[in-house]
């Protein structure tokens, strides 16, 4: 079984640009979960999407956005990027809701690195 | 909000040694799970635990979930390199800060 497949894996962009990162998730897992990690902050969670739903959403700007698709792949968009964006952006999938009783263990990809100059 | 508290922060040890690292909370938690990190790789996960006073055992690697469900405690047995990573404790979708794990040779 293929696993999370996260693209770009790395990508440079200056300041007010917007970036797009892409996430597909295990098959047949129908919830995608975004997490931002940086070494001040650790991992923080950006949002989660199960059945294109936007079903939770972590304390981040509304430049923050993401969605899913029928397929269940998900994009996150960043909008005027800035500096503190400089993350490790990481996707995770699960069978379930993200962290529920049954089918929520989460299965990472690995992660898409951003650099804003 | 719940807040996952790990500790200690960062961890060096020899080879051979064993250890524990700490995931608290002033909250119940529902679930908690354990993920390593290695460098370069996104988090993989370890164990869920659900029940209060459950332990569930994985080679070396011991985890117990306090009995009222507001702490759990990862213990390695003669820790290897290969142990070597980040061990984060996850729930609601909130992640602990981590535990940075070094073994060395």
């Amino acid at each position: 079984k293929a696993g999370v497949t996260q693209t770009p894996r790395y990508l440079i962009k200056t300041r007010g640009q917007q970036v797009t990162l892409s996430c597909s998730p295990i098959s047949g897992h129908r919830s995608v979960s975004w997490y931002q990690q940086t070494p001040g902050q650790g991992l923080q969670f950006l949002f989660e999407y199960f059945s294109e739903t936007q079903r939770n959403k972590g304390n981040f700007p509304g430049r923050f956005s993401g969605r899913q698709f029928s397929n269940s792949r998900s994009e996150m968009n960043v909008s005027t990027l800035e500096l503190g964006d400089s993350a490790l952006y990481l996707c995770a999938s699960s069978l379930g809701l993200a962290g529920g009783h049954v089918g929520g263990e989460l299965f990472f990809g690995e992660g898409s690195r951003l650099t804003v100059l | 909000t719940q807040l996952l508290e790990q500790s200690p922060q960062f961890l060096s040890i020899q080879e051979g040694e064993n250890l524990t690292v700490y995931c608290n909370s002033s909250s119940v938690f529902s679930s908690l799970q354990w993920y390593r990190q290695e460098p370069g790789e996104g988090p993989v996960l370890l164990v869920t635990v659900v029940t209060g006073g459950e332990v569930k055992k994985l080679k070396r690697l011991t985890f117990q979930f306090g009995d009222a469900r507001k702490d759990s405690s990862l213990h390695i047995t003669a820790a290897q390199p290969g142990d070597t990573g980040l061990y984060l404790c996850h729930n609601d979708m909130r992640f602990g800060a981590g535990t940075r794990l070094t073994v060395k040779p």
